[in-house]
């Protein structure tokens, strides 16, 4: 079945250190995005991208880097200048960025700082 | 500024009784609304898309109505069952190639 996944499930992260996130999707899909969920907020985009070799900041970037280098790909890295990484994110995939065409996202990892 | 509110933040209901979950949008002019179903410490499930054409979406027991000019959205859940306890999250595409989600309602429903 196509779908998206995401490892590792949990994460720890030792201060001073990045980390990647891996998301791998078999939906064909071109766009991807990275949210990050916090407790009692909605989930807030990190980044995204629309088509292989192309990506752009969301709403909060700072402190995270992503690549798109394969279709199927978009590892995310937290960096050591992102100030509060402890949350659970979350990769989502859709056909196209265009608007009209739903998500379908992954099963999340958490990350925590030690 | 494009926001999306979901009221209450916690809803508990007895087993079989039907259910609405509400959700609404600052802004009339969306390409469409997704209901989420979250499990916890678990992804996002989809549950409904509705476009901005459209003015229900119905999926099982599950029905999702669309009203652009109130900005509103709501989730019906017939015949509620115990599996059916999760937080509902509504995401709104205003056309600027984002998700923008409410913070969700959790659900319980009481055996």
């Amino acid at each position: 079945d196509g779908g998206i996944t995401q490892s590792p499930k949990y994460l720890f992260r030792k201060e001073g250190q990045n980390v990647t996130l891996s998301c791998e999707q078999n939906l064909n899909h071109d766009a991807m995005y990275w949210y990050r969920q916090d407790p009692g907020q909605g989930l807030r985009l990190i980044y995204y991208s629309q088509i292989v070799n192309d990506f752009q900041k969301g709403d909060i970037a700072e402190g995270y880097s992503v690549s798109r280098e394969k279709k199927e790909s978009f590892p995310l890295t937290v960096t050591s200048a992102q100030k509060n990484p402890t949350a659970f994110y979350l990769c989502a995939s859709s056909i196209y960025a265009g608007a009209g065409y739903g998500y379908t996202f992954g099963s999340g990892t958490r990350l925590t700082v030690v | 500024k494009q926001e999306v509110t979901q009221i209450p933040a916690a809803l508990s209901v007895p087993e079989g009784e039907n259910l609405v979950l509400n959700c609404s949008f600052t802004d009339s002019a969306i390409y469409n609304l997704q209901w989420f179903r979250q499990d916890p410490g678990k992804g996002l499930t989809s549950l409904l898309l509705i476009q901005s054409s459209q003015r229900e979406q119905t999926s099982g027991r599950l029905n999702a109505s669309l009203d652009k000019s109130s900005g509103r959205s709501t989730l019906y859940i017939a015949a509620s069952q115990p599996g059916d306890s999760a937080t509902y999250l509504c995401a709104v595409n205003f056309g600027n190639e984002k998700l923008t989600f409410g913070t969700g309602t959790r659900l319980t429903i009481i055996p």
